[in-house]
Parts: C-alpha cells; structure tokens; sequence
C-alpha cells in the first residue's frame, strides 16, 4: 500500500517564476495538508483541502494556492517566485470522518525547492 | 498565538537513554506528537500522547506530559546510532486542525 507520494523531489526555478508541486495521498484518506520547511526550521503548515476545498489556511499570501482533485490528490501553486520561498515543501493526507487521532496524518518525502 | 519550543541540540553516547524536551504554549490542544525526519525524508511519526494521559510508554519510547506546565518530553532508552536525525515536537490546532511544529531537536549519537 502507497503512502504518499509527492513530484518532483527536486526542483530548481527563477525568481519569478511559477511552480506547481504534486501531491497523491495515501490510500483512503481524503484530505490533504501542505506543510513548508524552511532550512533549519519545522514545518509550517500552508493550507489545508477537504472536498476539493480550501477548509483551512496558515499565514501564507496569495501567492500560494492549492488545488484537490476528485481521486483526493492535491497540487500546490506558487506564483512570482521568491528567493525565501526556497524549501521543503511537504504534504501530508489524513482521513476527517475519523476520530482526529495522529495515526490518520501521513508524510510524505517532499518537494525540494530552490528558487535562485 | 501557539509556539511550540525545542532545545537545538543533544548529543550523547550509544546505549545511554536520550530525553529531548518541548514547551507549547495551547492549553486547548488535544494531542501532542513527536515525529522523527532523518535527512532528506519526510516526517515519520514516533508517538503521540492525548491531552488527558501523563504518560505513555512504546517500546523504547516513554513520552511525559507536564500539562499545568506545558511541558513534553520524549525518552529514548538504549539509544542507538540509528536514532540520530531531528525529532520534532507538535501541537494540533483544533479538532481537524493543522499541526504547529518546534524548530527541531538534533540528536547526535556517538558509538
């Protein structure tokens, strides 16, 4: 059985620029979480989608968007790249209509993102 | 708002027992994890413990929780060179809610 999986692992991009990270859950589980992880630091969680809605949001601009799709999988959109927006970017699937236990949260290995 | 606090570093020997410690600020949350990311992986989940327990104990992991003091502490005993890697401390926001992570503790385990 699949855990997460998310594309590309690695990624180089220009300031400026846009970039979408993909993201397929575990088997299952309908909802989907993206986390950032700056170097040196623990994640930060971006947004949250649920029914292929945006259910809850981190203190990120608008730059970032996301998007879930019918099968659960997600995508994960930034828009005029920066160089701070350089990290791991991570994605993490849960199943909501279980009691909110931590065994429900999946990680996956992420995106690495450097913006140059 | 929440804040979840870690020491940065710990180091110590092969067969010691490692205890690395976290502070949060969120009376409210319901469970308190530690997740283990060695380098260049994901998250993997280690243990949790549920707002309401002391203690809880799983193989070689023993997790404390000081709630009056806000305070989890995540014991590895018999510590090998495979532990090394960064263990992170996390609160959850709300019953469907997002996971609010320390900055990580680096465990360094010398043979």
């Amino acid at each position: 059985d699949a855990g997460v999986t998310q594309s590309p692992t690695h990624l180089i991009k220009t300031r400026g620029q846009q970039v979408t990270l993909r993201c397929s859950p575990k088997s299952g589980h309908d909802t989907v979480s993206w986390y950032q992880q700056a170097l040196g630091q623990g994640p930060q969680f971006i947004f949250q989608y649920y029914e292929e809605e945006e259910r809850q949001r981190g203190n990120f601009p608008d730059r970032f968007s996301g998007h879930q799709f019918p099968n659960y999988s997600s995508e994960l959109n930034v828009n005029a790249l920066l160089l701070g927006d350089s990290a791991l970017y991570l994605c993490a699937s849960s199943l909501t209509l279980t009691d909110p236990q931590a065994m429900s949260y999946t990680f996956g290995s992420g995106t690495r993102l450097t913006v140059v | 708002g929440e804040d979840v606090e870690q020491s940065l570093f710990l180091s110590v020997r092969e067969g010691d027992s490692s205890v690395i410690n976290c502070t949060y600020t969120d009376s409210s949350s319901t469970y308190l994890y530690w997740y283990k990311q060695e380098p260049g992986a994901g998250l993997q989940l280690l243990t949790y413990i549920f707002s309401n327990m002391d203690m809880k104990q799983d193989q070689r992991l023993t997790v404390l929780l000081n709630k009056k003091d806000k305070h989890l502490s995540l014991r590895i005993a018999d510590t090998q060179t495979g532990d090394s890697a960064i263990y992170f401390c996390a609160e959850k926001e709300g019953s469907q809610g997002n996971l609010i992570f320390g900055k990580g503790t680096k465990l360094s385990v010398k043979p």
